[in-house]
């Protein structure tokens, strides 16, 4: 079975400060795809970015980075110097490498950047 | 490219009653996923349907069905409403089932 753990529920971070969202997932599957999502107040979930299970590189955004750790499985999520407009719940997803499965979301962190 | 557009945005039903949603998906997109987001149960996956065939389906009722047009298009059925059906209905698109886009929702109360 496939599973995603986000353990941090709600972040409160002051507006500049870096923070750093958690992503852990189970899977057995060899071949598999990560996402992470962001769903501002509005409602709609904004596609951030989507990893491999054979590309361990490590991606840089903008104020945005991802560290994909295939040894702890981990993929986790920074924001260089956040700010007020970072305000978001985010969702880390899990996909099986196969066409017709569905995503596994994990249940979010709730971000909150103060002024 | 024009985004993934649901309708209605927001709706209100009455136990026992059903309700269809539409979902257009980006041009060119041929697989449509559906998913009900909940305080409760976070984000759930409901059904995906690629090519006008249902390729896979969530742990859902039979209330719960869908079906998508020869122009990819896609409509979501609840019959039998319950007031537990009441929540945010996303709909994604992708070209093969992949990376997703999603549209902004339908928000369905049940009273």
């Amino acid at each position: 079975a496939q599973k995603v753990t986000q353990a941090q529920t709600e972040i409160s971070v002051v507006e500049k400060e870096d923070v750093t969202l958690d992503c852990v997932y189970e899977t057995r599957d060899t071949t598999y795809y990560l996402f992470w999502y962001k769903q501002p107040p509005s409602g709609e979930l904004v596609f951030l970015i989507r990893r491999n299970s054979f590309d361990e590189q490590n991606e840089i955004s903008g104020r945005y980075s991802w560290n994909f750790q295939k040894s702890t499985s981990s993929f986790n999520f920074t924001i260089t110097a956040s700010q007020v407009v970072d305000s978001a719940v985010y969702f880390c997803a899990l996909i099986r490498g196969n066409y017709g499965q569905n995503f596994v979301f994990g249940p979010g962190t709730r971000l909150s950047v103060l002024p | 490219k024009a985004g993934v557009t649901q309708t209605p945005r927001y709706l209100i039903k009455t136990r026992g009653q059903q309700v269809t949603l539409s979902c257009s998906p980006i041009s060119g997109h041929r697989s449509v996923s559906w998913y009900q987001q909940t305080p409760g149960q976070g984000l759930q996956f409901l059904f995906e349907y690629f090519s006008e065939t249902q390729r896979n389906k969530g742990n859902f009722p039979g209330r719960f069905s869908g079906r998508q047009f020869s122009n990819s298009r896609s409509e979501m059925n609840v019959s039998t409403l319950e007031l537990g059906d009441s929540a945010l209905y996303l709909c994604a698109s992708s070209i093969q089932g992949y990376e997703q886009y999603f549209g902004p929702g339908t928000r369905l109360t049940v009273t």
